[in-house]
């Protein structure tokens, strides 16, 4: 079955750490994987894909298929990264998406 | 960007009670999805929609229906709401063939 898990509920670093938020899945194929941040009480909203290999607001996520992960990084945390950050990956049918359960990012100052 | 609005935002009602919540896309978007976000469980998918009148199951369907008569709106509607159904309600079309989606601003509900 497929399946999106993301192990930590909450990561708390200070300004200018590096992060790493980790996601793990299982997926028979190859996987479109996802990430999404939600900041305080707003929507979510699409921070990457895999498929795009692109990095936006300095996070990155590599594909490894052997470990089946897809972690996302920041060299240096900044305050504004501070939010709720989901994996997500889509359904062999239907178009859906599952979600991890979600990662609380806290930087601290 | 895509426009998708829900209605209402934020609704408190009583046990028992039925409720409808509404989302309305102003795109032609064919996929349409209900998502509730609890903490702890992240966000678990409850019905979506693959077109006029074609609606399917999610992980957490129970106690929820779903309805679509125009490609714009997607209603989920909760026969006799329960405390345990209190929770943030998303809304999310699919924008992309590699399974991308765009999200609603949410619909919280408290039921008493």
């Amino acid at each position: 079955a497929q399946r999106v898990t993301q192990p930590e509920k909450l990561l708390s670093v200070f300004k200018g750490a590096p992060v790493e938020l980790k996601c793990n899945y299982s997926y028979s194929g190859s996987p479109e994987l996802f990430w999404y941040v939600q900041y305080s009480r707003q929507r979510l909203q699409l921070l990457l894909r895999h498929i795009s290999r692109e990095s936006i607001k300095g996070f990155t996520a590599d594909l490894n298929k052997g470990e089946t992960s897809f972690h996302l990084k920041k060299p240096f945390a900044q305050e504004e990264d501070s939010a709720m950050y989901y994996c997500a990956l889509p359904y062999n049918q239907g178009g859906k998406l599952i979600f991890g359960q979600g990662t609380e990012l806290s930087v601290k100052p | 960007d895509a426009g998708i609005t829900q209605s209402p935002r934020h609704k408190v009602t009583e046990t028992g009670t039925p409720v409808t919540l509404r989302c309305h896309q102003t795109e032609n978007h064919r996929y349409m999805y209900w998502y509730r976000q609890d903490p702890g469980h992240g966000l678990r998918l409850i019905h979506y929609s693959y077109g006029v009148k074609d609606t399917d199951k999610g992980e957490v369907s129970d106690g929820y229906s779903v309805s679509r008569s125009k490609t714009e709106d997607f209603l989920l509607t909760l026969e006799s709401a329960t405390s345990s159904q209190t929770s943030v309600y998303f809304c999310a079309i699919r924008v992309t063939s590699a399974g991308e989606l765009f999200f609603g601003e949410g619909s919280r509900l408290t039921v008493l």
